[in-house]
């Protein structure tokens, strides 16, 4: 149990759909991240909060729209998505601030398709 | 450019085998090391972490990594491998962004099969 959660854990839609993935932590922490995980590649981290400023983005597409109200929610929000946007999306959280030595715990993750 | 790689994709063991996962990275400082894992359906877990100190570090479930710097490898081990540690095994590094900012980058991960 890593006190993560993510819903919904599985979303299809459409190319003119829009959606939001929800992240939910209660561990007390300070960081929150966004990761895409797709078949064959590495996790690629594509958003990061800190103390609830965004400290980095990875150069995603404008399509994804992250959104952090306070330090225990997480949101992607998702328009005019691509098919190669199919993927897990992973949440994860971490207690220090996003400092290098910082364990993260990742959430379930979100299953998305878009057709 | 710091990268981290897994040579093998997949590997099958039989229950009660040894068991070492590969890491290589490439990384001009001290890195600071992961190994996470990931079962079906989950997120993934923190099994061990390198920063410094002793080089043979201790995770859970059984699982140990040792920093070898002279050939920049950081191989997972355990001496007897569960039906339960099928999953997908991830090596991470640390890298630097400056300005106090960091970010994971992780290896493409070696998914394990164990067979009863």
């Amino acid at each position: 149990e890593t006190g993560v959660t993510q819903t919904p854990r599985h979303l299809v839609m459409g190319m003119t759909n829009k959606k939001s993935l929800k992240c939910e932590q209660h561990l007390g922490h300070n960081a929150m991240y966004w990761y895409k995980q797709s078949a064959k590649k590495p996790l690629e981290l594509m958003f990061v909060y800190n103390f609830k400023e965004q400290t980095e983005n990875n150069s995603v597409p404008s399509r994804f729209s992250p959104e952090c109200p306070n330090s225990s929610h997480l949101f992607l929000h998702l328009h005019t998505l691509q098919p190669e946007d199919s993927a897990l999306y992973l949440c994860a959280s971490s207690p220090e601030g996003a400092q290098g030595t910082d364990t993260q715990y990742f959430g379930p993750g979100t299953r998305l398709t878009v057709l | 450019a710091q990268s981290v790689t897994q040579p093998d994709i997949h590997i099958t063991v039989s229950e009660g085998a040894s068991l070492e996962l590969r890491c290589n990275y490439s990384y001009g400082a001290t890195p600071y090391l992961f190994w996470y894992v990931q079962s079906p359906g989950q997120g993934l877990q923190l099994l061990l972490k390198y920063f410094s100190g002793d080089t043979l570090v201790q995770g859970i479930k059984g699982f140990e990594a040792e920093f070898k710097r002279s050939q920049s490898s950081f191989n997972l081990r355990k001496p007897s491998v569960h039906w339960s540690d099928a999953a997908e095994y991830f090596c991470a590094v640390v890298k630097g962004l400056g300005a106090g900012s960091y970010q994971l980058t992780f290896g493409k991960g070696t998914k394990l099969s164990v067979i009863p």
